[in-house]
């Protein structure tokens, strides 16, 4: 059972502009990472929101954790091509090692 | 480069082969994962290791075997697959300290199997 979705599944923009992705979920998470993943390669780490309420910034990449710990967005300010990839977010409930990943969020940055 | 080593990068076996792809990774991490990935897909948990015992399998067919002879390797010995096991399959590790589900997972590359 798919317990993360993402929205939107697909993103196709212009170098410059800005999107934001949503991970949703009914479920409680401890915390919540975020990857981006390349054809051919595996999932790189971007980020890791453990509080509720959080906002960390990667450079161009923002990221907030929701309040009551169910949701999380990532939004990218000024595009460019070297952002496309698979996003995915991935959640984990207290004390287990069992991380679900969201359904996913195909970028696609055109110069 | 990731710090999570996978072997082979491809791999081509007929349904009545045994095969085995291999893991490494060199952090001094003590949780160790196998996920599979089909093309479009986000990964889905196989199996978990802790501290070199199982600790999850996802009900995955007995036709995967893993196996964790160290904290530094993880195996996952494959026999008798379906077509419809080729897939990019991931490892993954992290660390096992503290609240173990805040301690984010470094994946390798992936090895992309394909079943004949």
């Amino acid at each position: 059972t798919q317990l993360l979705e993402q929205s939107p599944q697909f993103l196709s923009i212009q170098e410059g502009e800005n999107l934001t992705v949503y991970c949703n979920s009914s479920s409680v998470f401890s915390s919540l990472q975020w990857y981006r993943q390349e054809p051919g390669e595996g999932p790189v780490l971007l980020v890791t929101v453990v509080t509720g309420g959080e906002v960390k910034k990667l450079k161009r990449l923002t990221f907030q954790f929701g309040d009551a710990r169910k949701d999380s967005s990532l939004h990218i300010t000024a595009a460019q091509p070297g952002d496309t990839g698979l996003y995915l977010c991935a959640g984990a409930h207290q004390g287990t090692y069992k991380y679900i990943f969201g359904t996913g969020t195909r970028l696609k940055v055109l110069a | 480069d990731t710090e999570v080593t996978q072997t082979p990068k491809h791999l081509v076996m007929g349904m009545t082969n045994k095969k085995s792809l291999k893991c490494e990774q060199h952090m001094g991490h003590r949780a160790m994962y196998w996920y599979k990935q089909k093309a479009k897909k986000p990964p889905e948990l196989m199996f978990v290791y802790s501290y070199e015992k199982l600790s999850i399998n996802e009900s995955v067919p007995s036709r995967f075997s893993p196996e964790c002879p160290n904290s530094s390797l993880l195996n996952l010995h494959l026999h008798a697959l379906q077509p419809e096991d080729s897939a990019l399959y991931l490892c993954a590790s992290s660390p096992h300290r503290g609240q173990e589900s805040n301690q984010p997972q470094h994946f390798g590359d992936g090895t992309r199997l394909s079943i004949l």
